[in-house]
């Protein structure tokens, strides 16, 4: 059981929007630690994909976006591509547990 | 160009030892905070450990406190950790990972993981 929740999955048409929740607690997001959104493709190590809710590392395309409110955040994706197939974590920092917590990560499936 | 490269996985028995290594490069590996993050098979990822750049601070998951230790040589610009007593469960992708500065808890590049098997 994760301390962040994430849908297991999501999928969407080439350019259509999509949207991965992550859901948190008083000790974590809530808390008003940031949220950072990782995506790992097949076969390989995570990437940066977003950090501090909403900002984008160099070269991150801005298709990709980020949100935070309360105990939750989400990562957008539009103008969906075929390569944006992947699995996408959210991270964040637990003051309870003294540590990084990660979601249970979100298969994204482009249709 | 900024580089993590992790070694010393492999297949180890239940309660053995081992020792993961990971060299960085393309930086200055002495001013950043580092951790371990790892994958079992078909699973999320876990945060394990994280040492600060001067390894005055170090921190671990509840799941490996007490049997991992994160360490690092800032002179051969290396991030280790020791891992004993190893239990089925502790099968994953281990890989490490730097903070952009201590305190900012993310992680900003990414080594390629070494695998850990432990069976017997």
């Amino acid at each position: 059981q994760s301390v962040l929740t994430q849908p297991p999955s999501v999928s969407g048409a080439p350019g259509q929007r999509v949207t991965i929740s992550c859901t948190g607690s008083s000790s974590n997001i809530g808390a008003g630690y940031d949220v950072h959104w990782y995506q790992q493709l097949p076969g390989t190590a995570p990437k940066l994909l977003i950090y501090d809710n909403n900002n984008r590392p160099s070269g991150v395309p801005d298709r990709f976006s980020g949100s935070k409110s309360g105990t939750s955040a989400s990562l957008a994706i539009t103008g969906l591509q075929a390569e944006d197939e992947a699995d996408y974590y959210c991270q964040s920092y637990d003051s309870s547990l003294s540590g990084s917590v990660f979601g249970g990560g979100t298969k994204l499936t482009v249709l | 160009q900024v580089q993590l490269v992790e070694s010393g996985g492999g297949v180890v028995q239940p309660g053995r030892s081992l020792r993961l290594s990971c060299a960085a490069s393309g930086f200055t590996f002495s001013t950043y905070a580092m951790y371990w993050v790892r994958q079992a098979p078909g699973k999320g990822l876990e945060w394990v450990a994280i040492i600060s750049y001067g390894e005055s601070n170090k921190y671990y998951a509840d799941s490996v406190k007490g049997r991992f230790t994160i360490s690092r040589d800032n002179s051969k610009n290396t991030l280790y950790l020791q891992m004993i007593s190893l239990r089925a469960e502790d099968t994953a992708v281990y890989y490490c990972a730097r903070e952009p500065q201590f305190g900012y808890y993310y992680m900003d590049v990414w080594g390629k993981g070494t695998t850990v098997t432990v069976s017997s």
